[in-house]
């Protein structure tokens, strides 16, 4: 089946730092979007992305629908403790059916020792 | 935040008994949405629905039902628990296909 490889699995911050994390596909994707969940918590939506090539911002939050429609990253700058949790990507896929939505594995950020 | 309760947050009920997870949403969304969280698998679908009494299969619907009935409620169903349904569940909404899905707080369920 259709699966989204994203990267990293985790990484350690520092606050102040800036973190990027991508989300790439083999196949066409028509939405990318991006949520966090904290530990015990339900995914909350951070980003929309409906056309190849958009930008869209959230705060210090900065997401991309790659040309190709394969990829999407997500870039967080001058990052913050509360930043920690853990990143999925995930994706509708063309031609997919009206449930289809595809998650990465997540990216996990946690706090530099 | 959009309005998603589950109920029950958390259960534990033994192997062969029935179980039953309700969703309610206030946003008037069509289409609604159960998932399973597990460790090395991710989010995987379990079932959908795009309208009262809609529904359809997702990627690992063995072993579920679910029904709605109105437009707010979505039930899942486990009509006899096994240990390897112990998972967290999720639910979502949509305001139609193809669009973002907001999730609910989810359900710790543990069959014993």
């Amino acid at each position: 089946g259709q699966q989204l490889n994203q990267s990293p699995q985790s990484m350690f911050i520092q606050e102040g730092e800036d973190v990027s994390m991508n989300c790439t596909s083999s196949s066409i994707f028509n939405t990318w979007l991006w949520y966090k969940q904290d530990p015990g918590e339900g995914p909350v939506l951070l980003i929309a992305l409906y056309k190849a090539g958009e930008l869209t911002s959230n705060g210090r939050l900065t997401a991309q629908f790659g040309i190709t429609r394969k990829d999407s990253f997500l870039n967080i700058s001058a990052s913050i403790p509360s930043d920690v949790g853990i990143y999925f990507c995930a994706g509708h896929p063309w031609g997919g059916s009206q449930g289809n939505l595809i998650f990465g594995k997540g990216t996990k950020l946690s706090v530099k020792p | 935040d959009a309005g998603i309760t589950q109920s029950p947050r958390h259960k534990v009920t033994e192997t062969g008994t029935p179980v039953t997870l309700r969703c309610h949403q206030t946003e008037n969304h069509r289409y609604m949405y159960w998932y399973r969280q597990d460790p090395g698998h991710g989010l995987r679908l379990i079932h959908y629905s795009y309208g009262v009494k809609d529904t359809d299969k997702g990627e690992v619907s063995d072993g579920y039902s679910v029904s709605r009935s109105k437009t707010e409620d979505f039930l899942l169903t486990l009509e006899s628990a096994t240990s390897s349904q112990t998972s967290v569940y999720f639910c979502a909404i949509s305001r139609d296909r193809g669009y973002e899905q907001y999730f609910g707080p989810g359900t710790r369920l543990t069959v014993t």
